[in-house]
């Protein structure tokens, strides 16, 4: 089982669309849970921290399930400028140090 | 300022060269990565070093081998580069929040985008 799972996608949208984003990992340990944010030929950017108590930002929320090691984002009133790839991402912690484990993302295009 | 740059932003080379990649932050971030994206998009950690020392070294091929000059530079070099190699290498860095365990926000540079022939 790989480390951070991620719905395939892509996912296709409407301007004005709710989409929702699932991501399961494996590690039980994991302590720190991100969605961070890729455009096209760009470099990562943190999107949101997920906290255990769920949060939101504006149009988008993060939840995280420790029972069920499941982390969801929900973007709502979808705007074509939120078109990009979406990578959950959790930490792994051993003697050495954290590291930060990246899903394999998914795409989405809003479309007008 | 550029937080995290890296150079060169495009290399292209033949099989069996030695290259390297340079990467440099000025946010004075204690820990500093690399990364390796693939054609598939996948997104995963090579190295990590904190302090000028390697934490983090994820099986990758003794053909790479990061150098940490200091905190705020870890450079990657690559020798007798293979086809498989080519890839986009992000650098990044980042400072543990103090307080939360484990939390740590990665500060990515733009990219160093290897193509192998």
């Amino acid at each position: 089982r790989k480390e951070v799972e991620q719905d395939p996608g892509p996912f296709n949208v409407p301007e004005g669309a709710t989409v929702a984003f699932n991501c399961t990992y494996s590690n039980s340990a994991s302590q720190s849970f991100f969605w961070y944010r890729q455009d096209c030929r760009k470099e990562p950017k943190l999107l949101m921290s997920v906290y255990s108590s769920g949060n939101e930002d504006g149009r988008f929320t993060a939840q995280l399930n420790r029972a069920s090691q499941y982390i969801s984002l929900l973007i709502r009133d979808s705007k074509l400028s939120d078109s990009a790839t979406y990578l959950c991402v959790v930490s792994r912690r051993n003697q050495a140090g954290t590291a930060l484990i990246f899903g394999k993302g998914t795409t989405l295009s809003v479309s007008s | 300022d550029t937080a995290v740059s890296q150079t060169p932003k495009y290399l292209v080379t033949q099989m069996g060269n030695d290259k390297s990649i340079k990467c440099e932050q000025n946010l004075g971030h204690d820990t500093m990565y690399w990364y390796k994206q693939d054609s598939k998009k996948f997104l995963k950690i090579m190295f990590s070093y904190n302090n000028k020392e390697l934490i983090i070294n994820e099986t990758v091929p003794n053909r790479f081998s990061p150098k940490s000059p200091d905190k705020a530079h870890l450079n990657l070099h690559i020798n007798s580069l293979e086809l498989g190699d080519s890839a986009v290498y992000f650098c990044a860095s980042s400072q543990v929040i103090q307080g939360i365990t484990g939390a740590n926000v990665l500060t990515f540079g733009a990219g160093s985008r290897l193509t192998v022939l």
